[in-house]
């Protein structure tokens, strides 16, 4: 069974910090692995997808990269600001729609 | 863009209400949703596929005589919890997809709290 870890569960930073957040997962066998961000009592934005086959995607200020093999995934967020702050969820992607997700960062970033 | 509505995004209703939750596909076809149960402070769970046309498929562990899913046409899909209960007070979220490992497009959740 697939099992989805974030670390860590909540995080607090001032603004203008460069920041990591961490995702593993138990089964490498991912069709791919999805970043998304969300905001409270709200659904959710995908914000990063990466193919089981890339290592990296960026956008913008979030570059988001993958080790298969070690089960892996990072989220980096540059320059924070506090529009940033919100759940961050991880999730991997198994064949026939099998979708696992982590438990979520929660990021504060202060003004 | 891909733009999945969710309606209603709050409920609040007695013990023994149905209650019925819409997602809808805005501007593509999708031939999968998917319905999702969050707890507070916990991961999403996949609670069931729905393929247009055919009957949704269950995960272990919910009941399908109490989450009643149905996905009539490319555009919709409804979830139904039946004789709702105080336990069944959660957040809810749809996903759709135009198919098989292709990209989740969420709504924006459901609040529903029994009394």
């Amino acid at each position: 069974k697939q099992e989805v870890t974030q670390i860590p569960a909540a995080l607090s930073v001032p603004e203008g910090e460069n920041l990591v957040l961490n995702c593993s997962f138990t089964d490498s066998a991912i069709y791919n692995l999805q970043w998304f961000r969300q905001d409270p009592g709200k659904g959710l934005t995908s914000l990063l997808l990466i193919q089981s086959s890339q290592r990296e995607q960026t956008s913008g200020r979030l570059n988001a990269s993958l080790d298969k093999s070690s089960g892996r995934s990072t989220l980096y967020i540059a320059a924070s600001q506090p529009g940033d702050s919100a759940t961050y969820l991880c999730a991997v992607y198994l064949n026939f729609n099998k979708f696992y997700f982590g438990s979520g960062t929660k990021l504060n970033v202060k003004p | 863009g891909a733009v999945v509505s969710q309606h209603p995004s709050r409920v609040i209703c007695k013990s023994g209400t149905s209650v019925k939750i819409e997602c809808r596909s805005l501007d593509f076809q999708a031939t999968t949703m998917f319905w999702y149960r969050q707890f507070p402070k916990k991961s999403l769970m996949l609670m069931a596929t729905s393929n247009e046309g055919s009957k949704a498929t269950y995960e272990q562990g919910v009941e399908k005589d109490k989450f009643l899913i149905n996905h009539a046409s490319l555009t919709l899909s409804t979830l139904t919890v039946t004789s709702a209960h105080p336990e069944d007070s959660s957040f809810y979220i749809c996903s759709a997809s135009r198919g098989l490992n292709q990209p989740q497009h969420f709504g924006d959740g459901t609040r529903l709290s029994i009394l």
